[in-house]
């Protein structure tokens, strides 16, 4: 089991938006900063977002992300076939001394 | 571009020592703010952080794994290593190496950790079997 708290699984038509939570505690996302990784099956994790917010190059505005206290969440607007993936969140735990994911969001595009 | 590329045996028997080894190319494993660090993915399961090793050779570990960990790198080659002993089936996994960020500032009196990987290798297979 995970110590960040992730939905197995959502789903939006193309088009719309879709909100992943991922939640935490104090000792890990509510003093860390999160990282977002969309995985394509069968793919390596690409990172989405970084610093619970920030976008590497490349990565398009139809994805962001906020944090509030223990808990993240990765926005995706104007859904396209092409995210179904399987996404995470990740963030160093300070008592752990480690660090780690969420189980991960199976997103589907309906 | 930088890419990494992880290369090693894809089958390991039970008690041995699994070794693993990441080459990096377009770009220097030498003198940047990044680590450089191993994860595991173990079949339908989420992401494991395995360590991170730095240029000098600084290491850290996730202490579960800890004990049977060692990272090393080569920086002549452009190359950092995994070696984890004893392993079991639970070790079957596919093994990632990647380019990591770990810092760690204070604010308000508190350390406050970034920790993110943003280049990954394409991952490579390992199954723990006799």
């Amino acid at each position: 089991q995970s110590v960040l708290t992730q939905p197995p699984s959502v789903s939006a038509a193309p088009g719309q938006k879709v909100s992943i939570s991922c939640s935490g505690s104090n000792s890990n996302i509510g003093n860390n900063y999160v990282s977002w990784y969309q995985q394509v099956p069968g793919t390596a994790p690409k990172l989405l977002i970084y610093d619970n917010n920030k976008r590497p190059s490349g990565v398009p505005g139809r994805f962001s992300a906020s944090k509030s206290g223990t808990s993240a969440t990765l926005g995706i607007t104007g859904l396209q076939t092409g995210d179904e993936a399987d996404y995470y969140c990740g963030t160093w735990d300070s008592t752990l001394s480690t660090g780690i994911f969420g189980g991960g969001t199976r997103l589907t595009v309906l | 571009q930088l890419q990494l590329q992880e290369s090693g045996p894809g089958l390991v028997k039970p008690s041995e020592t699994l070794s693993l080894t990441c080459t990096v190319s377009g770009g220097s494993i030498s003198g940047s703010k990044f680590y450089w660090g191993w994860l595991r993915q173990s079949p339908g399961k989420g992401l494991a952080w395995i360590g991170n090793i730095y240029y000098s050779g600084n290491t850290y570990y996730n202490p579960s794994l800890k004990s049977r960990v060692s990272l090393s790198v080569d920086t002549s080659r452009n190359q950092f290593s995994l070696r984890l002993a004893s392993v079991t089936a639970a070790d079957t996994a596919v093994y990632y190496c990647a380019r990591s960020f770990s810092d760690v500032t204070l604010s308000w009196g508190s350390r406050v950790y970034s920790f993110y990987m943003d280049v990954w290798g394409k991952g490579t297979t390992v199954t723990v079997s006799s």
